[in-house]
């Protein structure tokens, strides 16, 4: 089983509407949990971070958090084109782990 | 400023010769990280240092081997290069300070091996 789990997509969405992106991970004692954007041909680029329960709303972003389902989403709402991009979910506990990414593709 | 800067951007270089890639960050952190991101752009962490101290050493050859002369400087030098090295190598480094670990990029190294 891999340590983060991600559908790879393309997650295909049309302007203005809302993308949901998914994320799995394996490690019970995980405390940290991050969402980074990575365009094409560019480094990894943190959008969002969250530790506790919950939701967590950044502008047009909304990151939830269940640690006994083990899992982390991403809410991006009024997609843009803009946002067309491969979103990367990590997990940390003393070193971050990367899952592989969703592509997601906002079409006008 | 750039807060993670690696050089150089590109590497196109031959089977069996060395390479050195170098990492500086001007952020203070106290770890800095190599991840290698391979063609289907899986992000994989291959090291890790804290404070000069090595303390991850994922399952990366002998021929990889980081150096860290000083916290702020994280170097990756590559002996008898393979084909299958080609990727993009990223450094990056973070406050580590309990929980956190949240990580800032450089903008990456695209290795070339032919």
């Amino acid at each position: 089983q891999k340590e983060v789990e991600q559908n790879s997509g393309p997650l295909s969405v049309p302007e203005g509407a809302i993308a949901s992106l998914n994320c799995t991970y394996s490690d019970r004692v995980s405390q940290s949990f991050f969402w980074y954007r990575q365009y094409s041909g560019k480094s990894p680029e943190l959008i969002m971070s969250i530790y506790s329960n919950g939701d967590k709303e950044d502008g047009r972003f909304t990151a939830q958090l269940n640690k006994a389902s083990q899992y982390v989403s991403l809410l991006i709402r009024d997609s843009q084109p803009s946002d067309s991009a491969t979103y990367l979910c990590a997990v940390g506990y003393n070193k971050l782990i990367f899952g592989a990414g969703t592509r997601l593709a906002v079409h006008p | 400023d750039t807060a993670v800067s690696q050089t150089p951007k590109y590497l196109v270089t031959q089977m069996g010769n060395d390479k050195s890639i170098k990492c500086e960050q001007n952020l203070g952190h106290d770890t800095m990280y190599w991840y290698k991101q391979d063609s289907k752009k899986f992000l994989k962490i291959m090291f890790s240092y804290n404070n000069k101290e090595l303390i991850i050493n994922e399952t990366v050859p002998n021929r990889f081997s980081p150096k860290s002369p000083d916290k702020a400087h994280l170097n990756l030098h590559i002996n008898s290069l393979e084909l299958g090295d080609s990727a993009v190598y990223f450094c990056a480094s973070s406050q580590n300070r309990g929980r956190d670990t949240e990580a800032f990029f450089g903008q990456g190294t695209r290795l070339t091996v032919v």
